[in-house]
């Protein structure tokens, strides 16, 4: 089936760095999309990318599609301690139902 | 103004008992959604619904059943509950097949 992976399981970051995420499949998606879930809620949509190539930014995030289709990345600037959350990548491939990466946990220290 | 909401949040209950999880979305979404969530986190699709029609069944036991009485609403019926049906449960809807909006969760517990 298809299979997103998203590595390492978590990241331990400095207030005020950048840090950068990756997710990828052995197959190709049409899809890539980037939750973010803080502790006790539901995922949260960050940003949604729909062609290969694509760079899309929303405030401090900015995620691209990568253009063999195969992966995706997401960056976060200048973190802040409220970025502390699992991420998750999520994508749709030929079987177009949304298929989820097991998520990366970012902690920020102060 | 909640978008996807579900009840209850929270839900201990006894091995053998049956239970029910309601969601509700007021985003005019034709789609909605099941998803478990177990201890690692991992985020699986159980169900899918379009229109008060099922459109993805996942390997879940039929224990688990779905029920959509309108298009705002999907819920979620388990009978006989196991120890391993502990888990998060999400509610989720969308209007395209990709971007989903997901509920706060409902985090069961079966003693």
């Amino acid at each position: 089936g298809q299979q997103l992976n998203q590595s390492p399981q978590s990241m331990f970051i400095q207030e005020g760095e950048d840090v950068s995420m990756n997710c990828t499949s052995s197959s190709i998606f049409n899809t890539w999309l980037w939750y973010k879930q803080d502790p006790g809620e539901g995922p949260v949509l960050l940003i949604a990318l729909y062609k290969a190539g694509e760079l899309t930014s929303n405030g401090r995030l900015t995620a691209q599609f990568g253009i063999t289709r195969k992966d995706s990345f997401l960056n976060i600037s200048a973190s802040i301690p409220s970025d502390v959350g699992i991420y998750f990548c999520a994508g749709t491939g030929s079987n177009s139902k949304l298929t989820f990466g097991k998520g990366i946990t970012l902690s920020v220290r102060p | 103004d909640t978008a996807v909401s579900q009840t209850p949040k929270y839900l201990v209950t006894q091995m053998g008992n049956d239970k029910s999880i309601k969601c509700e979305q007021n985003l005019g979404h034709d789609t909605m959604y099941w998803y478990k969530q177990d201890s690692k986190k991992f985020l699986k699709i159980m169900f899918s619904y379009n229109n008060k029609e099922l459109i993805i069944n996942e390997t879940v036991p039929n224990r688990f059943s779905p029920k959509s009485p309108d298009k705002a609403h999907l819920n979620l019926h388990i009978n006989s509950l196991e120890l391993g049906d502990s888990a998060v449960y999400f509610c989720a809807s969308s209007q395209t097949r990709y971007e989903q909006y997901f509920g706060p969760g409902t985090r069961l517990t079966v003693t």
